[in-house]
């Protein structure tokens, strides 16, 4: 079956340090990656997407590859800022009937100036 | 603006008192979906539709209801609400046509069953 396993939290970094969240994942066929971002007290928002091996998603200084070799979609940012403080979570939809996402359990941020 | 709404974002119930927590998409999507959110288990989906009149159970769906009679609407219902009902629950929609299909959340409901 499909699954998503997400590097576990919460993650605490200084301003301007570099962001790793790793995501690994299971999955039939070849699915959508994605990452997306909650910020308190608000709904999940995307933040990049990859749809095929070796597509690297981009957004707001965040980066991540879709690595069919390793089964891995890790979150990448060269230089953190407090405005970063959030949840991350890493997902996957293998775009058959029901769209249905598999989630991660989610990696919580917290960036201290 | 799209977006998708839930009301209410906050309630507070007791066991057994039916409830209904309404999502409302202006993007016109085919697809909109139920989630509960709880610490260490990520997003479980509970029920998803497809397009009007057409629902399907996702991974939690005991103890829940849905129905689809508009197509931007897709209220989730709690007949009797129990204390394991006790989460952040949110609704989703995106379009249907090419993958990947993204999609678009509200900003959450955290319910309270006592």
């Amino acid at each position: 079956g499909n699954s998503v396993t997400q590097m576990e939290g919460p993650v605490t970094l200084s301003e301007e340090a570099f962001l790793t969240i790793n995501c690994t994942y299971t999955a039939t066929g070849y699915p959508s990656l994605f990452w997306y971002v909650q910020y308190p007290g608000e709904g999940l928002q995307l933040l990049l997407k990859a749809t095929k091996a070796d597509d690297k998603g981009s957004n707001k200084g965040f980066e991540a590859t879709y690595r069919k070799e390793t089964t891995s979609f890790h979150l990448e940012k060269g230089s953190v800022q407090v405005s970063d403080s959030a949840v991350y979570f890493c997902a996957l939809s293998d775009g058959g009937y029901g769209n249905q996402f598999y989630f991660g359990t989610g990696t919580s941020l917290t960036v201290i100036p | 603006e799209a977006q998708v709404t839930q009301n209410p974002r906050y309630l507070i119930t007791v066991t057994g008192k039916k409830l209904t927590v309404t999502c409302s998409q202006n993007m016109n999507h085919e697809y909109m979906s139920w989630y509960r959110q709880d610490p260490g288990l990520g997003l479980r989906q509970i029920y998803y539709s497809m397009n009007v009149e057409v629902t399907d159970k996702g991974d939690v769906p005991e103890g829940y209801k849905v129905s689809r009679k508009e197509k931007r609407n897709f209220p989730l219902i709690l007949e009797s609400p129990s204390p394991n009902q006790t989460s952040l629950y949110f609704c989703a929609s995106s379009p249907t046509g090419t993958a990947p299909y993204e999609q678009y959340f509200g900003p959450g409901t955290r319910l309270t069953v006592t």
